[in-house]
């Protein structure tokens, strides 16, 4: 289906390892690459991963990124404070000629 | 250094037309991307459109919610690319950011860099 959903949130504590998924169709992540992207309170999103598990120079190797037929994963290991933010993935949909974002998972460190 | 500047962000009436801009420098401008990308107050990113590169013949390509009444161009010359909007609606209101869309050896790498967004408010 031409529609990328993610959970609304998940929570963990410093330290933990948190796991954030991306479920689409195979018209989008079944097809094509996924983008991850972390978003702070009035900023504008950033990437983390590119084509699936690629990380742009800059993000830390706490952060990877994974893609499995139609769905998709951003983990994060030892989880931090400022690891605290929306996360969204992202793909293009052949169907639609378009990208498609997920909803976001807003991401709070207890 | 990358920079993208975007402008144009004003409140307009519904049914009403505007123009946004987005400056670019620090990079080869022909070679990559652009993408604009809304976000309404309080939700995720939303799409809005593609301007390829030169490789890609600068296709473009829109998001369905806007497609027939947006219109993206861009200038070489001036790195700058243009998103005109027209029949505005009152959910076309959002933060517009454009973002490269960095091209390397012929792979699309994703939005590496984004600008600080413009804001457009469609209201009576």
């Amino acid at each position: 289906q031409s529609v990328v959903t993610q959970p609304p949130s998940a929570s963990g504590t410093p330290g933990q390892r948190v796991t954030i998924s991306c479920s689409g169709g195979s018209s989008n992540i079944g097809r094509n690459n996924v983008y991850w992207f972390q978003q702070f309170p009035g900023t504008a999103p950033k990437l983390l991963f590119y084509a699936n598990n690629q990380r742009p120079s800059g993000v830390p190797d706490r952060f990877s990124g994974s893609k499995s037929g139609t769905s998709a994963s951003l983990a994060i290991s030892g989880l931090r404070s400022e690891d605290e933010a929306d996360y969204y993935c992202a793909a293009w949909d052949d169907s639609l000629s378009a990208v498609l974002f997920g909803g976001g998972t807003k991401l709070t460190v207890l | 250094e990358v920079q993208l500047v975007e402008s144009g962000g004003a409140l307009v009436q519904p049914g009403g037309s505007l123009r946004l801009s987005c400056a670019t420098s620090g990079f080869t401008f022909s070679d990559h991307y652009i993408d604009w990308v809304r976000q309404a107050p309080g939700k995720g990113p939303e799409w809005v459109g593609r301007s390829r590169n030169r490789a890609n013949s600068y296709s473009t390509d829109y998001a369905t919610s806007v497609k027939g009444r947006f219109i993206l161009s861009r200038d070489d010359s001036e790195s700058s690319v243009y998103l005109q909007m027209n029949s505005l609606k009152t959910e076309d209101t959002a933060v517009y950011f454009c973002a490269r869309g960095y091209c390397a050896s012929g792979a699309y790498q994703g939005l590496d860099y984004w600008g600080q967004g413009t804001l457009v408010t469609v209201s009576s």
